[in-house]
């Protein structure tokens, strides 16, 4: 059985930059056909997907997100990151991470979820 | 991308069947067949009901069931329960991912 877990911090200052990490357990980010996945919600509003690291590297992110985040693999670890820099109060959230198999849309693993929010 | 569109609700009584709609554009929904659906509780994370548009997971109930025509994905609740009072997400592939807003279904 997969298991993901965020961990992070949970207060982030705005313009400084948000860091969270997905620890993977019961698979491997480095094996199989699988999206390692960020999403986000904001309080009380709809999901918003961030982006993917693919198994064998290559990132895909949001568009809307693209300029401000990085999303990495650390198989030693057999974890991955999520990195979005210049953070605003917009950016405030429950962040997930997850795993898609075979397709980016089927998101077959969540996280529990970690609340970040920015503010001085 | 835009987000695809879902009613902001939608109700029915125990025992009655329900469809969410899910209506995307030619780039997305009606492109691929890669739509999933999520049931949401409050604080809680999503679950996968339906992925690739009408498949399910091992697990989830068969009265859950997707389809698509055209732009538009459908996600319908038959024998509907007490249990499926919660938020659905549709979700599709459109060279990155695109989520719908959201349907909170009430089971009066």
């Amino acid at each position: 059985q997969v298991q993901l877990q965020e961990s992070g911090p949970g207060l982030v200052k705005p313009s400084e930059t948000l860091s969270l990490t997905c620890t993977v357990s019961g698979g491997s980010v480095s094996s199989g056909s699988y999206y390692w996945t960020w999403i986000r919600q904001p309080p009380g509003k709809g999901l918003e997907w961030i982006g993917y690291i693919y198994y064998s590297g290559s990132t895909n992110y949001n568009p809307s997100l693209k300029s401000r985040v990085t999303i990495s693999v650390d198989t030693s670890k057999n974890q991955f990151s999520l990195n979005l820099n210049s953070v605003t109060a917009a950016d405030t959230a429950v962040y997930y991470c997850a795993r898609a198999n075979v397709s980016p849309s089927s998101i077959d693993y969540w996280g529990q979820g970690t609340l970040v929010t920015v503010s001085s | 991308q835009s987000a695809l569109t879902q009613p902001a609700s939608v109700s029915g009584s125990p025992g009655q069947s329900i469809t969410i709609s899910c209506t995307g554009t030619s780039s997305d929904v009606g492109r691929y067949n890669l739509v999933s659906w999520y049931q949401q509780y409050p604080g809680k994370a999503p679950k996968l009901m339906i992925y690739e548009g009408s498949k399910r997971p091992s697990g989830v109930s068969n009265r859950f069931s997707g389809s698509k025509s055209g732009n538009t994905a459908s996600l319908t609740i038959s024998g509907l329960q007490a249990e499926d009072e919660a938020d659905y997400y549709c979700c599709s592939y459109a060279g990155t991912v695109v989520f719908g807003g959201g349907t909170k279904l009430t089971v009066l």
